[in-house]
């Protein structure tokens, strides 16, 4: 099993620009996430689902969009990026509250 | 709302050192409480957790309690290696699927 893969690994964006975060997991899970983690602040819930067609707002979920047409995929979109916005991001599965949760090996991201 | 706090970093420590990282917790109800270990260039990966009161998570020689009476979930290990050299999480969840997450604790172990 794969696991959750995330893409890219490292992305530059400019200042305006926009672009999506690919996260696929091949578990079943019904709950995805996605977190940003910057020094200092651990990780902080942007936007998380809890199956096919349900979305809601995590903790700092200003200035990103999510869907979720499918099981496997959970795809994050900034629609302008900002310098604000670097980070690095991680998205993460389960099949419950009680299990673990998975991360993908992240995204570092930067806007200049 | 619901929070984590614990230790701040770093921490380094000489191989076959005891490691202590503090952990406390805001919550309310009853809610299930992780450790999560992130080794550098990767994501991150459970380590260990503890879902009721007075349980006590174990993995690779680390160990946790859940304490309702003092909110806390202290990770101990008594002799680290080399390889423990990570940033170490303390995590929440509450009667939902959402983790909580502290600010993490960088510990590097030496030779």
């Amino acid at each position: 099993n794969a696991g959750v893969t995330q893409t890219p690994k490292f992305q530059v964006l400019k200042t305006g620009q926009s672009m999506t975060l690919q996260c696929a997991q091949d578990m079943n899970h019904e709950y995805m996430s996605w977190y940003r983690q910057d020094p200092g602040m651990g990780l902080r819930l942007i936007h998380y689902s809890v199956g096919a067609g349900i979305t809601d707002q995590g903790e700092v979920p200003n200035g990103y969009n999510v869907s979720r047409s499918t099981t496997e995929d959970f795809p994050l979109r900034l629609l302008s990026a900002a310098p604000s916005q670097t980070s690095v991001y991680f998205c993460a599965s389960s099949y419950s509250r009680d299990r673990e949760a998975f991360f993908g090996q992240g995204t570092r991201l930067t806007v200049v | 709302g619901d929070s984590v706090t614990q230790m701040e970093g770093p921490v380094t420590l000489s191989e076959e050192a005891c490691l202590t990282i503090n952990c406390t917790y805001t919550a309310t109800g009853y809610p299930s409480l992780f450790w999560y270990v992130q080794y550098p260039g990767e994501g991150l990966q459970l380590l260990l957790k503890a879902t009721k009161a007075d349980d006590k998570g174990s993995n690779k020689g680390f160990e946790a309690t859940y304490r309702k009476e003092t909110t806390s979930f202290h990770l101990e290990k008594g002799s680290v290696q080399v390889s423990d050299s990570a940033v170490y999480f303390c995590a929440l969840s509450p009667n939902d699927y959402k983790l909580s997450f502290g600010a993490g604790t960088t510990v590097t172990v030496r030779a």
